[in-house]
């Protein structure tokens, strides 16, 4: 069975500074989809970005990255020139091919920004 | 077009009392799922459905009941609510699962309290 793993519980930035949040997954599989979810405290989950495995090429959104490490099985999201609006539970997410849209989830990092 | 609405927002219950939580989507998706989110364990799938008539337990199905009569509703009945149950509930629908750029919409959840 797949697993996701978020090592982080909690993390902190400075306002207009960087942040990487870490993923890392277990998987057998050879194709599949990354996601990342932002949870402010409306509770409303947010799609940020996705990556297909399949795809070598970092998937980019505006301010938000991702460094997938196939290899390493490493999820990790960038989140460049933070803002106060970013402060949220950010998840991670794996989805096999075949499993019909079933989502994995990590146990989430929460992001505090500073001012 | 409303999205994913969940009903109740807020619920108490007692142990022992029998619930349904509503989820409906006006955009014609075929996949619709159920999770729930405890605090330290992320979102766990707890039963799914690919069409109407089609449903299967997801991660953690046991105290929970689904049907889905109708492409746009998807209910989760609780029939005999537990203090285990606490929770909060989040319903999601997706137009093609496996596709690769398939996105995920999620409904703003039920706080569910059982005392």
């Amino acid at each position: 069975a797949q697993t996701v793993t978020q090592s982080q519980p909690e993390m902190s930035v400075q306002e207009a500074e960087t942040v990487t949040l870490s993923c890392t997954y277990d998987t057998s599989e050879s194709d599949y989809y990354l996601f990342w979810y932002k949870q402010p405290p409306s509770r409303q989950m947010i799609l940020v970005i996705r990556q297909e495995a399949y795809k070598q090429q970092n998937a980019t959104e505006n301010r938000f990255s991702v460094n997938f490490q196939k290899a390493a099985k490493s999820f990790s999201l960038k989140i460049s020139d933070s803002q106060l609006g970013d402060a949220a539970m950010y998840f991670c997410a794996y989805r096999s091919i075949g499993s019909q849209g079933n989502l994995i989830f990590g146990k989430g990092t929460k992001l505090s920004v500073k001012p | 077009n409303a999205g994913v609405t969940q009903t109740p927002k807020f619920q108490v219950l007692k142990t022992g009392q029998s619930m349904t939580l509503q989820c409906a989507q006006d955009m014609n998706h075929e996949y619709m799922s159920w999770y729930r989110q405890d605090p330290g364990m992320g979102l766990r799938l707890i039963h799914y459905s690919v069409g109407a008539g089609i449903t299967d337990q997801g991660e953690v199905p046991n105290g929970y009941n689904v049907s889905r009569s109708t492409t746009e509703d998807f209910p989760l009945r609780l029939l005999s609510a537990a203090p285990s149950q606490t929770s909060v509930y989040f319903c999601a629908s997706s137009y093609s699962p496996t596709h690769s750029t398939d996105t995920q919409y999620f409904g703003p959840g039920t706080r569910l309290t059982v005392l």
